[in-house]
């Protein structure tokens, strides 16, 4: 079965510091995994794909496929980095978007 | 055009209404999909339409039935639905690439309350 595991509800971290969000996934075969954020007051939206190997505002993800993992780091966390972080995963070809729960990230001043 | 619009952004409904969710999007996306988001959890997806031809149905209830009548448009009929149905249902589209999974557009949602 296909599954999504952000293990953190709430991530609180001070302006400057390291951010590194958790997401593991479960699936037999080779899916495509994705972050989404949504920032207060506006919709849900890409923040980066694996297949992209991109960094986008600061932001870098590495797909680990013997750990299952796809975690999201930033070296230096901002202030208008607050925001709810979805993972999400998507088998290559279908339509299927399965999210995780969600980690809210609250970056202090 | 680089949005997915959703109308109305609020509606009350009581449990034997009828009513309509709209979603409009101009950028080609032959794939498009409704999500139901309930408070502080992810969205989940109800159904995918590829080329206006519904591809999944996540077992969604008959009292919501969907609609594409082309390929910009994409409804959602709701009918004798009840109160645990209230929460954000969101549209979204994509381009459809072969086998490459693309992002989601998603819109901003429609907040629903059944009464």
């Amino acid at each position: 079965a296909q599954r999504v595991t952000q293990p953190e509800k709430l991530l609180s971290v001070f302006k400057g510091a390291p951010v590194e969000l958790k997401c593991n996934y479960s699936y037999s075969g080779s899916p495509e995994l994705f972050w989404y954020v949504q920032y207060s007051r506006q919709r849900l939206q890409l923040l980066l794909r694996h297949i992209s190997r991109e960094s986008i505002k600061g932001f870098t993800a590495d797909l680990n496929k013997g750990e299952t993992s796809f975690h999201l780091k930033k070296p230096f966390a901002q202030e208008e980095d607050s925001a709810m972080y979805y993972c999400a995963l998507s088998p290559t070809g279908g339509f299927k978007t399965i999210f995780g729960a969600g980690t809210r990230l609250f970056v202090k001043a | 055009d680089t949005e997915v619009t959703q109308t109305p952004k609020h509606l009350v409904m009581g449990m034997t209404n009828k009513k309509s969710l709209k979603c409009e999007q101009h950028m080609g996306h032959r794939a498009m999909y409704w999500y139901k988001q309930k408070a502080k959890k992810p969205p989940e997806l109800m159904f995918v339409y590829s080329y206006e031809k519904l591809s999944i149905n996540e077992s969604v209830p008959s009292r919501f039935s969907p609609e594409c009548p082309n390929s910009s448009l994409l409804n959602l009929h709701l009918h004798a639905l009840q109160p645990e149905d209230s929460a954000l249902y969101l549209c979204a589209s994509s381009q459809v690439k072969g086998s490459t999974n693309e992002k989601l557009f998603f819109g901003s949602g429609t907040q629903l309350s059944v009464l």
